[in-house]
C-alpha cells in the first residue's frame, strides 16, 4: 500500500510569490492534516480536512489556505510568501480523523528567498 | 503555543544503553502519541496510549502516562545507532472535533556506536 505522497519535495520561491503544495493520502484515508515545521516554532498545526470540509484550523494568517478534493487528495496554498514561511510542510493522513495515529509524508521543503 | 513540552531537549547515549525522555502537557487529552523523525524526513508513529491507560509496551519501547501530573515518558531500551532521531510527543485534546494533534518541541537523541 502506497504511503502519503507529497509534491514537490523541494522548492525555492522569492518573497511575494505564491506556492501550492500537494498531498496524496493513503488510499482509503479521508482525513488530511497539514503541519508546518520550523527550527524556531517546531511542529505547528495548519489545518485538517475531512471529506472535503475543513474541520480544524490552526493559528496561521489567511495567506495559508487549503482544500481537499473528492478523492481525498489535498492541496495547501501560501500566498504573498514571506521569509518566515521557509519551512518543512508536512502532510498527514488518517482513517477517520479522530485523534488517532497519523501517517506522514516526507514533506515539502520550502525555501523563501 | 505547544501543548507538549519535552525534556531533555537533547540526549546522547552509547549503543546498548536506555534512553528516557519526558513530555508534559496542559489540557485534558484523549490520548498521547509518540513519533520519531529522522533528520529532515517525515514523522513515523511509534505508539499511542489512551487517557485511561497507564503503561504500554511496543518492542523496545515503553510508554507511561500519568494524567494526574499531565506527563508521559518514553523509554527506549537497548538503544541502537538506528534509534538516532528526534522524538516528539503529541496530544489529541479531549472532545476535540476532528484531527488536531499538538506536538511538543521534541527530544534529539544521538546513539553513539
Amino acid at each position: 500500500k502506497a504511503g502519503v505522497t507529497q509534491t514537490p519535495r523541494y522548492l525555492i520561491k522569492t518573497r511575494g510569490q505564491q506556492v501550492t503544495l500537494s498531498c496524496s493520502p493513503i488510499s482509503g484515508h479521508r482525513s488530511v492534516s497539514w503541519y508546518q515545521q520550523t527550527p524556531g516554532q517546531g511542529l505547528q498545526f495548519l489545518f485538517e480536512y475531512f471529506s472535503e470540509t475543513q474541520r480544524n484550523k490552526g493559528n496561521f494568517p489567511g495567506r495559508f489556505s487549503g482544500r481537499q478534493f473528492s478523492n481525498s487528495r489535498s492541496e495547501m496554498n501560501v500566498s504573498t510568501l514571506e521569509l518566515g514561511d521557509s519551512a518543512l510542510y508536512l502532510c498527514a493522513s488518517s482513517w477517520t480523523g479522530g485523534t488517532g495515529e497519523l501517517f506522514f509524508g516526507e514533506g515539502s521543503r520550502l525555501t523563501v528567498l | 503555543s505547544q501543548q507538549g513540552e519535552e525534556d531533555p531537549q537533547a540526549l546522547s547515549i552509547q549503543e546498548g544503553e536506555n534512553a528516557t525522555m519526558n513530555c508534559s502537557y496542559k489540557t485534558s487529552i484523549n490520548n498521547l502519541q509518540w513519533y520519531r523523525q529522522n533528520s529532515g524526513r517525515g514523522l513515523v508513529h511509534l505508539i499511542l496510549i489512551r487517557s485511561n491507560e497507564r503503561e504500554k509496551h511496543s518492542g523496545r519501547l515503553r510508554v507511561t502516562l500519568d494524567t494526574s501530573k499531565k506527563s508521559s515518558s518514553l523509554l527506549i531500551t537497548a538503544s541502537r545507532a538506528a534509534d538516532t532521531a528526534s522524538y516528539f510527543c503529541a496530544t489529541g485534546e479531549f472532545k476535540a472535533a476532528g484531527n488536531k494533534l499538538t506536538f511538543g518541541g521534541g527530544t534529539r537523541v544521538l546513539v553513539k556506536p
